[in-house]
């Protein structure tokens, strides 16, 4: 999977506790994204990095703060954990954004 | 935005060829048609890409219209490893100028034996 790895790849949480998910690279692309999938929803981008420092909100961001202190790692934090969050968390990179995006294993969260 | 539309589901036979239409009758003059594919629990997979002429790599080929209205991705000897749900996508930019990727419903495909 292109040197991408996502961790925990499974989490059990209760609502109302923060949860953070790593999302790690070892092909030092500059852009990172965080994606989650429903069904019926198909992938919907949380939020995206285009540098060390630099993040941006993408179409479903509420309830979600990241951060990129370093190249090889995007953290996907929610702050307070809710039941619509449930879901599977895909993280991915790509060189440039012309570029294709490559998809890590994916982290599957329950919030109950 | 351009938008695209594929058959929600497809079949094919090992073996064969499996041809997945699109249609992308809004698309831009500079947006690229791209094509993935999510095996069941797993990470979207990158197949293939292309804005005007027809694409070929060790996955898959391209086929864009000359209007670049459609376009079908070609799996030439499908195996049963090649079931999966293959989305049809073409690139948006964000405001930050970093393009995502919007997925559709895709078009599922079973290959069968």
């Amino acid at each position: 999977d292109a040197g991408i790895t996502q961790s925990p790849r499974h989490k059990v949480t209760e609502t109302g506790t923060p949860v953070t998910l790593r999302c790690h690279q070892t092909e030092n692309h500059r852009y990172m994204y965080w994606y989650r999938q429903d069904p019926g929803h198909g992938l919907r981008l949380i939020h995206y990095s285009y540098g060390v420092k630099d993040t941006d909100k993408g179409e479903v961001s509420d309830g979600y703060s990241v951060s990129r202190s370093k190249t090889e790692d995007f953290l996907l934090t929610l702050e307070s954990a809710t039941s619509s969050q449930t879901s599977v968390y895909f993280c991915a990179i790509s060189v440039e954004p012309s570029l294709p995006q490559y998809f890590g294993p994916g982290t599957r969260l329950t919030v109950l | 935005d351009a938008k695209t539309t594929q058959p929600p589901s497809m079949d094919c036979a090992e073996g064969r060829a499996a041809n997945l239409p699109c249609n992308h009758s809004t698309i831009s003059g500079n947006e690229y048609v791209y094509w993935y594919r999510q095996i069941h629990s797993q990470g979207p997979q990158y197949i293939i890409h292309g804005l005007k002429n027809n694409e070929t790599n060790e996955m898959a080929s391209l086929i864009i219209t000359e209007d670049r209205k459609s376009s079908t991705l070609i799996l030439p000897h499908a195996t049963l490893r090649d079931t999966a749900v293959y989305y049809c996508i073409v690139r948006l930019k964000t405001q930050g100028g970093s393009e995502k990727l919007v997925f559709g419903k895709g078009t599922k495909l079973t290959v069968n034996p």
